[in-house]
């Protein structure tokens, strides 16, 4: 099994360029999770989906949208980005509530 | 904000030693996870204590959670060489719709 799969790696972006980081599961895993991660700050939540078709807000949703239209993927959609969106990238997921998670290697996105 | 914080930040110590990390959480919790971050590379879970056990053991590690405290260790005995990385804790909780929260992380440097 693949088990979680972010595309791509890495990512330059120019301010106000649009593009969609793409995470992949093939464990039928019910939760997915999208965080960003920076220096000194740990993991923050972006958004999440508890199934196909949903969708919910975490911690720092604002400037990205996801889309869970199928259940292996999950997808983080930057309309416009911003400088500030310069961070590393993190898909995650997992069966069910209370259960472990399993993360992908990471998107480093840079936007100049 | 984040529902986990770690303490120390970061922690130097000699091959064989043991480092012992806290997570202190604001809220009600069903589970603490562990997690381990080798730089670069995405997250991969170590340990998984629910709200009803106290104590927890996987090879050289060993977890104890404190709801009277909110807090949660992880102590990594012998350590070596390739325990070198960030640690992580995450909280669940069925309040927070399961996010799976992090905190900042402790960085553990291993010395030969």
């Amino acid at each position: 099994n693949a088990g979680v799969t972010q595309t791509p790696k890495f990512r330059v972006l120019k301010t106000g360029q649009s593009m969609t980081l793409l995470c992949a599961q093939d464990m039928n895993h019910e939760y997915m999770y999208w965080y960003r991660q920076d220096p000194g700050m740990g993991l923050r939540l972006i958004h999440y989906s508890v199934g196909e078709g949903t969708t919910a807000k975490g911690e720092v949703p604002d400037g990205y949208n996801v889309s869970r239209l199928k259940k292996q993927n999950f997808l983080l959609g930057l309309e416009s980005a911003a400088p500030s969106q310069t961070s590393v990238y993190f898909c995650a997921s997992r069966g069910q509530a209370n259960t472990e998670a399993f993360f992908g290697q990471g998107t480093r996105l840079t936007v100049v | 904000s984040q529902q986990g914080e770690e303490d120390p930040q970061a922690l130097s110590i000699q091959e064989g030693e043991n480092a012992t990390m806290n997570c202190s959480y604001k809220t009600s919790i069903n589970n603490l996870q562990w997690y381990r971050q080798n730089s670069g590379r995405g997250l991969v879970h170590l340990i998984l204590i629910r709200s009803n056990e106290r104590e927890k053991h996987s090879g050289r590690l060993r977890v104890t959670l404190d709801t009277s405290k909110k807090s949660s260790s992880l102590l990594i005995t012998a350590s070596r060489a390739a325990d070198t990385a960030s640690y992580f804790c995450a909280t669940d909780a069925r309040s927070n719709d399961y996010k799976l929260s992090f905190g900042a992380g402790t960085t553990v440097t291993v010395r030969a």
